[in-house]
Formats: C-alpha cells, sequence, structure tokens
C-alpha cells in the first residue's frame, strides 16, 4: 500500500498568489482530513470528508481556504489569496471510517508563503 | 480548557529506562484514544490505539486508559535514543475527527 500520497511536498509562493494542495487517500479509506500545523499552534483540523461529503469545516480559517474531494481517490486544498501567515505544513490523512478509527497521515506539504 | 493536554517537556529519561508520557482530555464523550510519534521534520505516525479503560500492550509499548479520570497515557520501556521524538496524544468522540494534543518531546540520553 503507498499509503497517504500529498503533492507538492514543498511549496514557496508570493503572498497573494493561489497555492492548491493535493491529497490521494489510502485506498478504501472513507473519511479524509486535512490538519495544519505550526509551532505556535500545533496540529488542527482544518476540515473533515466522509464518504466524499464535508462533515465539519469549522476549522478552516477563513473564506480565502476551501477544500473538494471530487471523487474517493482524490481531495484538494485550496487558499487564494496567500498570506504569509498561511505558512505551515499542511497534512492530509484518511481513515476506514468515520470518527473513531485510526487515522493515518500523508508526509505533508510544507507551505512558505513570502 | 483545551481538549487534550499535553505536557510540552522536554521529558529526557536516560537510555533503557522507562519513559511516562500523559495526556488528560475534557470531553467525557471521548471513545477511542491514540498516541502518534512525529520525528522532527516527519509527519505523525500511529503507535498506539486504546478504546477500553486498562492497559494495552505492544512490544515496549504499553497504553493506559481511565475514562473515570480522562486520563490516557503511553509508557516506552527499555528506552532507546530512537525513540526520541514528539509524542502526540489524539482523542475522538466517535463524530469529529481526531483533536490532537500539542505533544510532548522526548529526549533519551545515551
Amino acid at each position: 500500500d503507498a499509503g497517504v500520497i500529498q503533492s507538492p511536498r514543498h511549496e514557496v509562493t508570493e503572498m497573494g498568489q493561489e497555492v492548491t494542495l493535493r491529497c490521494k487517500p489510502i485506498s478504501g479509506h472513507n473519511s479524509l482530513f486535512w490538519y495544519r500545523q505550526t509551532m505556535m499552534r500545533g496540529l488542527e483540523l482544518l476540515i473533515y470528508f466522509n464518504n466524499n461529503v464535508p462533515i465539519d469545516d469549522s476549522g478552516m480559517p477563513e473564506d480565502r481556504f476551501s477544500a473538494k474531494m471530487p471523487n474517493a481517490s482524490f481531495s484538494t486544498l485550496k487558499i487564494q489569496p496567500s498570506e504569509p501567515r498561511d505558512s505551515a505544513v499542511y497534512f492530509c490523512a484518511s481513515s476506514l471510517g468515520q470518527g473513531s478509527t485510526e487515522a493515518f497521515f500523508g508526509q505533508g506539504t510544507r507551505l512558505t508563503v513570502v | 480548557q483545551k481538549e487534550v493536554e499535553q505536557n510540552s517537556g522536554p521529558l529526557s529519561v536516560p537510555e533503557g529506562a522507562i519513559a511516562s508520557l500523559n495526556c488528560t482530555y475534557s470531553d467525557r464523550g471521548s471513545q477511542s484514544f491514540f498516541w502518534y510519534r512525529q520525528y522532527s521534520g516527519k509527519s505523525p505516525e500511529l503507535i498506539m490505539s486504546i478504546y477500553s479503560n486498562g492497559d494495552k500492550e505492544d512490544g515496549r509499548f504499553t497504553a493506559q486508559l481511565n475514562k473515570a479520570s480522562q486520563y490516557v497515557s503511553l509508557l516506552i520501556r527499555d528506552s532507546q535514543p530512537s525513540d526520541s521524538a514528539t509524542y502526540l496524544c489524539a482523542v475522538n468522540t466517535g463524530r469529529r475527527a481526531l483533536t490532537f494534543g500539542s505533544g510532548t518531546r522526548l529526549q533519551v540520553q545515551p
């Protein structure tokens, strides 16, 4: 099993530009999570999908952030326009079921907005 | 009050000793509990899960859960320098995604 696959691994962009992060969950997993990790705030949930439907997006910081899951094997997290405070490591994770089951993380995307 | 609380450390133990990592949570409805290990610059890696009160052992790792006290811990026996990492406690109510603590940094001194 290839695990959760994220791309790109690193992204450096200028303030105001659009950034799109991509995630392929583990095959057969029906829950997908986007987390953001910073030194100050730790690991924060941004949005959670179950069977491709957004269940909880209360962690999305503001309207500049949007996420989609058009099918069971692909999700995107988009930031438009990006700001320096969005600099963080963004992780995608997936799990077999809704809620209680074990979640497995991708390698993350390190985003730097200058 | 944070939903999941951990001491940030660093917790320093000598090689071969037992490392004890602790976590408290605020939601009494929490149903499942996990420990993740995260090396610097890497992603969180699941090492233990526990769902019922008591102890669960897996190799050198033992997870302990006390729902009445809203407390979960991780013991690492015979600590090795390779165990040096940040350990994240994660809690799930069953309806939401995992909520993570801020992590405890463990340093195992050779």
